[in-house]
């Protein structure tokens, strides 16, 4: 059984330009959510996908932006982008969406905006 | 707003000391409660949850936490610790469709 994988594993950017972070989940697994963790923070909830479907949003701005493939891999597209996006950034799948589901994380996606 | 409240951002602990990080939530409704670990070099893995049910739950390496209603609280406990449980710890709390994490606690036991 794969795990949750995410790509790529380190990122560097400059400020105003967009990036695509890429998931794919746990085989099985038809939710996604991704979190920014900032360095010492816990990671912050930005949205889940269900069925291709965002089922959930946290306190982040519309510029970022997210999709869920047929095959239940996401993408988190961040526009326009700022110093204080950098962060690493998580995907977690669960077999479904609800509470009563554990997310399965990955390694994440270390963003460097400079 | 929602909040996970971490008490103790860094504990440094003796090989068979016991171990209790605290976890305090702010949130009236039904949650689901859980604490992950992260290991150095490692990524989130998930300890113990708690659904419904006996509120004292068991996770994985000898780990427990007890979920206090009344307290807003779900802490976490080990009888003694051991070298390998150095790591960062991150109670976490699913309130609705939304996910909040506290600022997590590093702990370090020294051999």
């Amino acid at each position: 059984e794969t795990g949750v994988t995410q790509s790529p594993t380190h990122l560097i950017k400059t400020r105003g330009q967009q990036v695509t972070l890429r998931c794919s989940s746990q085989s099985g697994h038809n939710t996604v959510s991704w979190y920014q963790q900032a360095l010492g923070q816990g990671p912050q909830f930005i949205f889940q996908y269900y069925r291709e479907e965002e089922n959930g949003r946290g306190n982040f701005p519309p510029r970022f932006s997210g999709l869920q493939f047929p095959n239940y891999s996401s993408e988190l597209n961040v526009n326009a982008l700022e110093l204080d996006d950098s962060a690493l950034y998580l995907c977690a799948s669960s077999p479904n969406r609800g509470r009563n589901n554990e997310q399965f994380f990955g390694p994440g996606t270390r963003l460097t905006v400079l | 707003a929602q909040s996970v409240s971490q008490h103790n951002h860094h504990v440094i602990l003796s090989e068979a000391a016991s171990l209790e990080l605290g976890c305090n939530y702010s949130y009236g409704g039904t949650v689901n409660l859980f604490w992950y670990v992260q290991y150095p070099g490692q990524h989130l893995q998930l300890l113990l949850k708690y659904f419904s049910g006996d509120p004292l739950v068991k996770g994985i390496k000898g780990f427990e936490a007890e979920f206090i209603k009344s307290k807003f609280s779900f802490n976490l406990r080990k009888p003694s610790v051991q070298w390998s449980d150095t790591a960062e710890y991150f109670c976490a709390v699913n309130a609705g469709n939304q996910f909040y994490f506290g600022t997590g606690t590093s702990l370090t036991v020294i051999p």
